[in-house]
């Protein structure tokens, strides 16, 4: 039982390229948020879907794309990376039903120059 | 977006110590939760409260949910050095996709 797991754990893009953040769990959990953190601005919610096929905006999702096309998966899209998107990404997930506390993934460490 | 206010943000305590810390919300939640992050790791769930005036344990981490539902107190007995990181308290109301509206974190770092 691995938990959330998330790909790569590290990346360094160009501005202006583009690139996918996987974040995996294998807990059955209908609820996965995406979120960022900056250091002095804690961890600020990005988008996050209540099932599968379902997806909504959180705090801060401009620049951002995701998809929840299987329950188990939520993909996390840069279309064009920025400067200001240089940050610690990180998954979680949540039972959604009677218990909902999020588990959170490791981290992707995102570098855009 | 909304921060919930976390004190001490920082503290340094000599090992064996006791450690108390709160958060407070001027708005209720429903449930309160309580998370440690070390460095360059994700945040790790410690203690998850449902009802106010609920006290739970886990090892030598004491959590209670406040009477109000608008704070929440973590102590954490006999430190050691392992207990440094960052400490997050989190609330959420079901009914919202569970979002999580996060503290801003108390720093703790522990002397031998």
């Amino acid at each position: 039982n691995a938990g959330v797991t998330q790909t790569p754990k590290f990346r360094v893009l160009k501005t202006g390229q583009s690139m996918t953040l996987l974040c995996a769990q294998d807990m059955n959990h209908e609820y996965m948020y995406w979120y960022r953190q900056d250091p002095g601005m804690g961890l600020r919610l990005i988008h996050y879907s209540v099932g599968e096929g379902t997806t909504a905006k959180g705090e801060v999702p401009d620049g951002y794309n995701v998809s929840r096309l299987k329950k188990q998966n939520f993909l996390l899209g840069l279309e064009s990376a920025a400067p200001s998107q240089t940050s610690v990404y990180f998954c979680a997930s949540s039972y959604g039903y009677l218990l909902y506390e999020q588990y959170f993934g490791p981290g992707t460490r995102l570098t855009v120059t | 977006g909304q921060q919930l206010n976390q004190s001490p943000q920082s503290m340094f305590i000599q090992e064996g110590e006791d450690v108390s810390m709160n958060c407070t919300s001027s708005s209720i939640f429903n449930t309160w939760l309580w998370y440690k992050q070390d460095p360059g790791e994700g945040p790790v769930l410690l203690i998850a409260l449902y009802k106010a005036g609920e006290l739970t344990s886990n090892g030598r981490l004491t959590a209670q949910f406040g009477i109000t539902r608008k704070d929440s107190f973590l102590n954490i007995s006999a430190s050691i050095p392992s207990d440094v990181g960052i400490y997050f308290c989190a609330g959420l109301n079901t009914g919202t996709a569970s979002k999580l509206t996060f503290g801003t974190g108390t720093r703790l770092q522990v002397t031998l």
